[in-house]
């Protein structure tokens, strides 16, 4: 099972919301990745979680905040939010071994900020 | 740093063709994995087919095989017979070695090729 799972599928906020963006995976994987994605454009890298713990901050603005409350759960915590930042967000994950390290993708969650 | 160049920006191919989608990378380093993600407009990326730098052998999935030339840092995607379902956005991607007892890794990504497919 190579599956990665991200709820919501879409999502309308406006600039004083706060929401939360939620991925999750089942196989094992110990490190999980926060990408943005603007259309026709390739995956920009925010965050990367290994073993639980922030490895990687892309100088994401803190309007973004990423949670992984176990191996299996990774949480984008969005507040106050600018139009801009209306993407496709991508959640990852891949094995901790050295060798054989592919990231696979869930279905993305798409935002629009109003 | 390293970069991933895709020159391509969009194709088309018929039906039950072959289409080759280019792809060079810069790099300096020796050992490194390099990937194919297809993109359809249901916007899912899935892995198409992975290359370890360092296998001379050029790895196939079906009806999906690369043609890596580690000198030239190229690493270009041949899809035969060529189906509808094959219409997506192509994104190669670099991914260098993690260090010892790391799991993170980045990807490094090209700026994607989109590929027609003409019934």
């Amino acid at each position: 099972d190579t599956e990665v799972t991200q709820t919501p599928k879409h999502l309308v906020m406006g600039m004083t919301n706060k929401k939360s963006l939620k991925c999750e995976q089942h196989m094992g994987h110990r490190a999980m990745y926060w990408y943005k994605q603007k259309a026709k454009k390739p995956p920009e890298l925010m965050f990367v979680y290994s073993y639980e713990k922030l490895s990687i901050n892309e100088s994401v603005p803190s309007r973004f905040s990423p949670e992984c409350p176990n191996s299996s759960l990774l949480n984008l915590h969005l507040h106050a939010l600018q139009p801009e930042d209306s993407a496709l967000y991508l959640c990852a994950s891949s094995q901790s071994s050295r060798t054989g390290e592919t990231q696979y993708f869930g279905p993305g969650t798409r935002l629009l900020v109003l | 740093a390293q970069t991933v160049t895709q020159s391509q920006p969009e194709m088309s191919v018929q039906e039950a063709e072959t289409v080759t989608l280019s792809c060079t990378y810069d790099t300096s380093e020796s050992d490194y994995y390099l990937f194919w993600y297809k993109q359809p407009p249901s916007r899912q990326m899935i892995l198409v087919i992975r290359q370890e730098a360092y296998k001379q052998q050029n790895a196939t999935e079906n009806r999906f095989s690369v043609n890596f030339q580690k000198a030239a840092k190229s690493f270009s995607l041949k899809i035969s017979d060529s189906q509808l379902g094959d219409a997506a956005m192509y994104f190669c991607a670099y991914r260098t070695t993690p260090p010892y007892g790391g799991a993170t890794n980045k990807l490094i990504f090209g700026t994607g090729t989109l590929l027609a497919v003409q019934p």
